[in-house]
């Protein structure tokens, strides 16, 4: 079974520029998730999504982070501009539960260094 | 106060020996209790979870005191493999914020 796809594996930009990421959960996982890892810190919930729509999204920063998940399938995590606290690895992670208490399934992540 | 709470290390023990975690979460409503592990540059994985009864998987046992609102895990006869970050993970059903990772706590096992 193909794990959770994620690229670009690494990303370096400068700040105020805008970089996207991408991820194709493992097929037929309903849940998807954004996590943003500090280096030295666990993982934090950027957004989940529940097929195509928005379950929590309440650390996201909208100011300057969009995500979609247009067709419940794949997703797309923007930042724009980027900051220098912005550089951390984010993780794309899936589940098959609906509503969640088990085990998630990470990509190995997109590191983003920004300058 | 943190959600979740660990030490977060290093521990550096030898082969061989016990070592144990231990995680402390603030919210007493917290349902579902899971031990990760994270290698170094990688991603996290499910370890185990974590039953009222506690559990065990080889040479691994994890517990849960509700009481006193904390998480344990055990690990005996350490290998070198064994090297990695532990993360404390705590889930509350119909919570927006479903799922919460502690910062994690760095093993090394020395030869």
């Amino acid at each position: 079974e193909a794990g959770v796809a994620q690229s670009p594996r690494y990303k370096i930009i400068e700040k105020r520029q805008s970089v996207a990421f991408w991820c194709n959960p493992i097929s037929g996982h309903a849940t998807l998730y954004w996590y943003q890892q500090i280096l030295g810190q666990g993982p934090k919930l950027l957004i989940q999504f529940q097929n195509n729509g928005v379950v929590d999204d309440s650390q996201l920063p909208k100011d300057r982070f969009s995500a979609e998940r247009l067709k419940g399938v794949d997703s797309t995590l923007k930042i724009q501009p980027a900051k220098l606290e912005d550089s951390a690895v984010y993780l794309c992670a899936s589940s098959p539960r609906v509503g969640l208490a088990g085990e998630l399934f990470f990509g190995e992540g997109s590191r983003l260094t920004v300058l | 106060r943190k959600e979740v709470e660990q030490d977060p290390g290093p521990f550096n023990v030898p082969e061989g020996a016990t070592v144990a975690f231990n995680c402390t979460y603030s919210n007493s409503a917290s349902q579902s209790f899971f031990w990760y592990r994270q290698d170094c540059r990688k991603e996290p994985k499910l370890l185990m979870s974590v039953y009222s009864s506690g559990n065990e998987d080889g040479r691994f046992t994890a517990q849960l005191n509700r009481a006193s609102q904390y998480i344990s895990l055990l690990i005996r006869d350490s290998k070198l493999s064994d090297s990695a970050t532990y993360l404390c993970v705590v889930h509350r059903s119909g919570s927006a914020r479903q799922l919460t990772f502690g910062s994690g706590t760095q093993l090394t096992v020395l030869p």
